[in-house]
């Protein structure tokens, strides 16, 4: 068990341009989580996957970016048309939910740190 | 809609003396699971404890116990016997279920510095 992935570790990019960050949860978790946390904030969702399926985005997540969990294994977040505003820490999560009602533990990633200049 | 307040930006305890750190959440569901997490200055959330709103008792982990008076929907974070370790930013945190973290709402999180 290596934990959770993220790559890569940092990114600066113009404005405008594309990005696209990669999180490998731990094998076998179910749920996996994306979070976007900037200077001085604590995380604050955008999505989550249960196994391939997108079931929540925040309505943080604008129409410029998407997530993706093609196989229920690693998952990608892509921005599109980057703008500074996008500057943060992107943080992805995994666990998991094996039975009710016990809660389940997130395990979070190093993140992913974008500068948008 | 939920919210967590914590309102200590930032706190000083002396090595291996005990430390409060003060959460509220605001929430209308009749279910909820409330969480601490750990960030150090490499930027890894570490979690460190939880509590189900059904929970009769105080969840503790170690040296950490969580406080949890639900009639004034505190969940304080006890961190007995500090440790210079222990330094980092600390985030309170509430999912609308119990079970679930669907939805999980952070704090905006207190600065805690251990004092040698």
């Amino acid at each position: 068990d290596t934990g959770v992935s993220q790559n890569p570790r940092h990114k600066i990019t113009k404005r405008g341009q594309n990005v696209t960050f990669r999180c490998d949860p731990i094998s076998e978790h179910n749920r996996l989580y994306w979070y976007r946390q900037t200077l001085g904030q604590g995380p604050e969702f955008l999505t989550y996957f249960q196994n391939e399926a997108q079931l929540e985005k925040s309505r943080l997540l604008s129409d410029r970016f998407s997530a993706e969990r093609p196989k229920g294994s690693f998952s990608t977040l892509e921005i599109q048309r980057t703008e500074q505003g996008d500057s943060a820490m992107y943080l992805c999560a995994s666990s998991l939910v094996v039975r009710l009602p016990v809660g389940e533990t997130q395990y979070f990633g190093p993140g992913t740190r974008l500068l948008v200049l | 809609a939920q919210k967590i307040t914590q309102t200590q930006p930032g706190m000083f305890v002396q090595e291996k003396e005990a430390v409060t750190l003060d959460c509220t959440y605001d929430t209308s569901d009749q279910s909820y699971g409330l969480f601490w997490y750990k960030q150090p200055s490499s930027g890894e959330m570490i979690f460190l404890i939880y509590q189900g709103s059904y929970d009769e008792q105080n969840a503790t982990e170690g040296r950490y116990s969580l406080n949890f008076q639900k009639a004034r929907k505190s969940a304080n974070l006890v961190i007995s016997a500090s440790q210079l370790g222990d330094s980092a930013m600390y985030f309170c945190a509430a999912s609308p279920r119990e079970t679930s973290y669907d939805k999980v709402i952070f704090g905006p999180g207190t600065s805690l510095s251990v004092i040698p």
